[in-house]
């Protein structure tokens, strides 16, 4: 089945402890992406990768890392993650950048930092 | 900038009733496409529909409808006869080139029985 996926579900953690977020597609798309999506303010991108060692910034990248070594994979990283960083995750996924098709969206990832 | 305002915060409704959900977007692009999205309280997103900016044709999909107007930068989502499964959050969302989807604050609906 083709899919995004994600993991964890759930996360909660404290101040400061390194985690990770695994984003993993299965459907051989070149593109991916993190979103962040809090109350009243829709969805935000964090980054975004065009290919395999390419990566940029989206929208709102501050405090966290990402990194594309092949083309599956898409992890996002908190290196000293921060209450503020709560909020529920979405890694997405499509062919190619562009117009092409629409993005292909993992189940989510509920972070809770305290 | 891009940009996609859903000004309603909350709708509720009662089953079997109309409802109209509104989504206003600016770009400056001449080639764009529009989405709506659903998020149940599953919390996963589900791609409804996509439009694109050379497509003003009105979309009909069993109970669901779709508006777009180009004149007035709108693409307005209309839910018929309304049914508590159809309680969620909507997103309307905007593509840039680049695969960047620029979303809208959603739009919470609460169909009751």
């Amino acid at each position: 089945e083709a899919q995004v996926t994600q993991n964890p579900r759930y996360l909660i953690t404290v101040t400061g402890k390194k985690l990770t977020v695994t984003c993993s597609q299965n459907m051989n798309h070149e593109y991916m992406s993190w979103y962040r999506q809090d109350p009243g303010l829709g969805l935000r991108q964090i980054y975004y990768s065009m290919n395999v060692e390419v990566t940029d910034k989206g929208d709102v990248p501050e405090g966290y890392k990402v990194s594309r070594k092949e083309k599956r994979n898409f992890p996002l990283i908190l290196e000293s993650p921060s209450p503020n960083q709560t909020s529920l995750y979405f890694c997405a996924s499509t062919p190619q950048g562009g117009y092409n098709s629409p993005l292909h969206f993992g189940n989510g990832t509920r972070l809770t930092v305290t | 900038a891009q940009k996609v305002t859903q000004a309603q915060t909350e709708i509720s409704v009662v089953e079997k009733e109309d409802v109209t959900l509104d989504c206003v977007y600016e770009t400056r692009d001449t080639t764009y496409y529009l989405f709506w999205y659903k998020q149940p309280p599953s919390g996963e997103l589900v791609f409804l529909i996509r439009r694109n900016s050379f497509d003003e044709q009105n979309e009909i999909s069993g109970r669901y409808s779709w508006n777009f107007q180009k004149s007035t930068s709108s693409f307005n989502f209309t839910i018929t006869a309304s049914q508590v499964v159809d309680s969620a959050v909507y997103f309307c969302a905007l593509l840039e080139y680049g695969n960047k989807l620029v979303f809208g604050a959603g739009t919470i609906l609460r169909v009751k029985s």
